[in-house]
């Protein structure tokens, strides 16, 4: 268990919906960071967040958002679904800013678009 | 696209075995991350080596690094049945870790 959570677990919806997806880092982390994992484009970096502050920008749909909230959760919002967002979305935590430290991730949440 | 090419895509072994896989990158980097993935699960940090190192252990783990090549290599030795998962190398460079296309290791009891 890395001490990341992520919740649901699994979420089936339509194209053209929009859904939140959380997750809260290991306790004492400030950065959480956002992966998409598919079969056809692997595990992509999304975003980056640091204490509350977007710190890195990776390939980010702009139909899809994160913000992370002074308890340091984190939440990435994705909007007008396509079938193609169907993937495991991952969350991972660390200590510091740098990405380059060892990042701890959660369980994933496996996204549906029907 | 994404910064590491692994090799091979999959590769089975017996227990016992050792395994190597491979990961080529593009550009510099400050260091090198490799993590496994069991089936469908959260990724697991195995160790990481600096730009400036060219060998590190962890246990059965052995870790290469020729940023000359832009290439590493992990050695899995004695490998289990639980060794069974995806592996794959990620470069950090500025601001971004990039995971590779990862490899697909089975290891039959």
């Amino acid at each position: 268990d890395s001490g990341v959570t992520q919740t649901p677990k699994h979420l089936i919806t339509a194209t053209g919906q929009r859904v939140t997806l959380r997750c809260s880092p290991r306790s004492g982390d400030l950065s959480v960071y956002w992966y998409q994992q598919s079969l056809d484009q692997g595990l992509q970096f999304l975003i980056q967040y640091y204490n509350g502050e977007e710190r890195a920008k990776g390939n980010i749909l702009e139909r899809f958002s994160a913000q992370q909230f002074p308890d340091l959760h984190s939440e990435l919002n994705l909007s007008s679904l396509e079938l193609g967002d169907s993937a495991l979305y991952f969350c991972a935590s660390s200590v510091g800013f740098l990405a380059g430290n060892e990042q701890f991730f959660g369980p994933g949440t496996r996204l549906t678009v029907l | 696209s994404q910064q590491g090419e692994e090799d091979p895509q999959a590769l089975s072994i017996q227990e016992g075995e050792n395994a190597t896989m491979n990961c080529s990158y593009k550009t510099s980097i400050n260091n090198l991350q490799w993590y496994r993935q069991n089936s469908g699960r959260g990724l697991v940090h195995l160790i990481l080596i600096r730009s400036n190192e060219r060998e590190k252990h962890s246990g059965r783990l052995r870790v290469t690094l020729d940023t000359s090549k832009k290439s590493s290599s992990l050695l899995i030795t004695a490998s289990r049945a639980a060794d069974t998962a995806s592996y794959f190398c990620a470069t950090f460079f500025t601001d971004k870790l990039i995971f590779g296309t990862g490899t697909r290791l089975q290891v039959f009891p």
